[in-house]
This record gives structure tokens, C-alpha cells and sequence, in this order.
């Protein structure tokens, strides 16, 4: 069966630091990986999409970068984190354009 | 950029009535989803509907979807105080999927 991590599960960074969350997808090939970030009390707000190895859509400009290094991995970096970057930022992965599955997210809090 | 605005935003119940929420969209979809946020945990896919269908069930859930009012509606019958979450509309219309705001349902024993 399929399975997404995602850690780590909580982080607290201070204003100016680097960021980098790690999402792995087992039991499936060539996903569709994305990641929303969700702010506290809200929807989820669409990051980043990715069609396969090394491609990136990015859907809101921003100081965030994502990458796909391996079919199954998808990571998200910031050189110099905002206090607005605080959030929930959750992994998911289809391979339609259907259900989409998510993993359990990462609760980032920027001081 | 959000599509679907669900309403409303909180509701309150009693365990064993019914739930019922809410959800808005603006363009052409291909399918409706709705999810289910446990508070501080991911996303659980709840049921899919179809631009071509009107109507779902799975367990106590029941969906409907007006594509010429461009809404849904999510119905939890008998609620239980487990089903207490945050429950999420998303619209596929053939690219990404967008979120609504969730409706937070709070279910009291």
C-alpha cells in the first residue's frame, strides 16, 4: 500500500533561517506531489506541483523553492524564513487528477 | 488562489443530529471532493462526486452536487462526537485541485 511521510513533524525557526521539509511517497511510481501550506484557521493554499523528477510549478511567488531530487521526494527550502512563513505545510501525492492523499504535515513556527 | 468557500464556517450539534455543510465554487469543475482535517493532523479523503452526478452516499455520509448552482452540500447523519474535525470542500477542474476555508464541526457527547 502507499504511504507519505513527512518530518519532521514540528519545527520551531527563528527569523532568517534556513527551511527544509522532506516528503517521501512509498508504494507508488511517478506521483503527482504538491505542497499546501495552510495558515492557522484557514484552507489550504496550493505551493508547489510537481509532474516528475526535477519539475517544478510554482503557484504563488514567494521565498520558498521547492525541489524534486528523486521520483518520490519532494522538498521544500526557504534561504531566510518570514514570520509569515509560520503554518501547516502538508505533503500530498495522486496519481490522477482525482483523491488526493496526504501526509501528516509539519506545523513550521517562525520566531 | 481558493475556489470553493464553505458555509458555514463553524457548526455546533448535538450527537445524534445531523450535519449539515456547505460548499460554493466558481468555475466549471470535473469532480468535487470533500475532506476531513482532524485538528493539527492531514487531510482524509471523505468522497468524490462527479460533474455528471448529483448525488453520493458512503456510510452516513451523503453529497449532493448542483452544477448550475455551482454547489455541494456534505451531510453527516446520526453525528457522533468523534466526528468532530474540520471538513474541507475541493474543486477539480482539470488542473489542480483548490481548497475552501473548512467548516470546523463540533460534535458535543
Amino acid at each position: 500500500s502507499q504511504t507519505i511521510h513527512q518530518w519532521p513533524a514540528t519545527l520551531v525557526q527563528p527569523v532568517g533561517s534556513p527551511l527544509s521539509l522532506e516528503c517521501t511517497v512509498e508504494g507508488t511510481s511517478n506521483p503527482n506531489l504538491y505542497w499546501y501550506r495552510q495558515a492557522a484557521g484557514r484552507g489550504l493554499q496550493l505551493l508547489f506541483y510537481s509532474v516528475g523528477i526535477g519539475q517544478i510549478s510554482s503557484e504563488v511567488p514567494q521565498n520558498l523553492s521547492a525541489s524534486r531530487p528523486q521520483d518520490r521526494q519532494f522538498i521544500l527550502s526557504s534561504k531566510k524564513l518570514l514570520l509569515s512563513d509560520s503554518g501547516f505545510y502538508l505533503c500530498a501525492w495522486t496519481v490522477s487528477t482525482d483523491t488526493q492523499y496526504f501526509g501528516p504535515g509539519t506545523r513550521l513556527t517562525v520566531l | 488562489s481558493q475556489q470553493g468557500e464553505e458555509d458555514p464556517q463553524a457548526l455546533s450539534i448535538q450527537e445524534g443530529e445531523n450535519a449539515t455543510m456547505n460548499c460554493s465554487y466558481k468555475t466549471s469543475i470535473n469532480n468535487l471532493q470533500w475532506y476531513r482535517q482532524n485538528s493539527g493532523r492531514g487531510l482524509v479523503h471523505l468522497i468524490l462526486i462527479r460533474s455528471n452526478e448529483r448525488e453520493k452516499h458512503s456510510g452516513r455520509l451523503r453529497v449532493t452536487l448542483d452544477t448550475s448552482k455551482k454547489s455541494s452540500s456534505l451531510l453527516i447523519t446520526a453525528s457522533r462526537a468523534a466526528d468532530t474535525a474540520s471538513y474541507f470542500c475541493a474543486t477539480d477542474a482539470g488542473g489542480d485541485m483548490r481548497f475552501g476555508a473548512g467548516t470546523r464541526l463540533t460534535v458535543k457527547p
